[in-house]
């Protein structure tokens, strides 16, 4: 069974840095394109970054641009999103999920790691 | 301000049918798959429908959906206490090279 497991959010300074990782099992990791998805409290999905198999295509949305920096790593079936400059409004419990059509099905969706950005 | 549009909240009572909208644009619903989610409470969510209308494994056929032209919807038949839950549409954004969500509908079963 495919399963995600994030890891690495916490509380952080506005301005601050934070990388997360997320650990992938029951399946070829390197087959499939990753995603982070973010949800701030009480609020609804947020697609954050995508990453190609072989790491040759990374996509981002205007929020998070050229402060969110994707990566994965397939020898050890790891996803990680650097995260930089950080602001309040990133304040979210962030999703590691696998992309199983290369349309935009994401399954399965990890268990959620929650990033606080406050002073 | 979500891209695509959803109603924030939907209800019905145990064994009715309730159906949930979502609207975008050319660019999303109208370009490609459609795509539904449900949160349960506290949980992460979960794939319900994938390309406009098709079920994974394991979700029974009481949950349908339909696409046409801009929009979408989610029908959920024979309602139980189960069901209540948050569900989120999605799909593919050419302009964004990026999936694009709606605010979410909570569901309340009555």
């Amino acid at each position: 069974e495919a399963q995600l497991v994030e890891s690495g959010g916490g509380l952080v300074k506005p301005g601050g840095s934070l990388t997360l990782s997320c650990a992938a099992s029951g399946f070829t990791f390197g087959s499939f394109s990753m995603n982070w998805v973010r949800q701030a409290p009480g609020k609804g999905l947020e697609w954050v970054s995508s990453i190609s198999t072989g790491s040759g295509y990374k996509y981002y949305p205007d929020s998070v641009r050229g402060r969110f920096t994707v990566s994965r790593d397939n020898g050890r079936n790891s996803l990680y999103l650097h995260m930089n400059s950080l602001r309040a409004d990133d304040t979210a419990v962030y999703y590691c999920v696998r992309d199983v059509d290369g349309n935009g099905g994401f399954d399965p969706w990890g268990q959620g790691t929650l990033v606080t950005v406050s002073s | 301000q979500s891209v695509l549009t959803q109603p924030p909240s939907a209800s019905g009572a145990p064994g009715q049918r309730v159906t949930i909208s979502c609207s975008g644009s050319r660019s999303n619903i109208g370009n490609l798959y459609v795509y539904w989610y449900q949160q349960l409470p506290g949980t992460a969510p979960k794939l319900l429908i994938y390309r406009n209308n098709q079920r994974p494994s394991g979700v029974p056929d009481r949950f349908s959906a339909s696409k046409s032209g801009t929009s979408a919807s989610l029908a959920i038949s024979g309602l139980r206490s189960e069901d209540e839950a948050e569900y989120h549409c999605a799909a593919w954004d050419a302009n964004l090279s990026g999936p694009v969500f709606g605010g979410g509908t909570k569901l309340t079963v009555l």
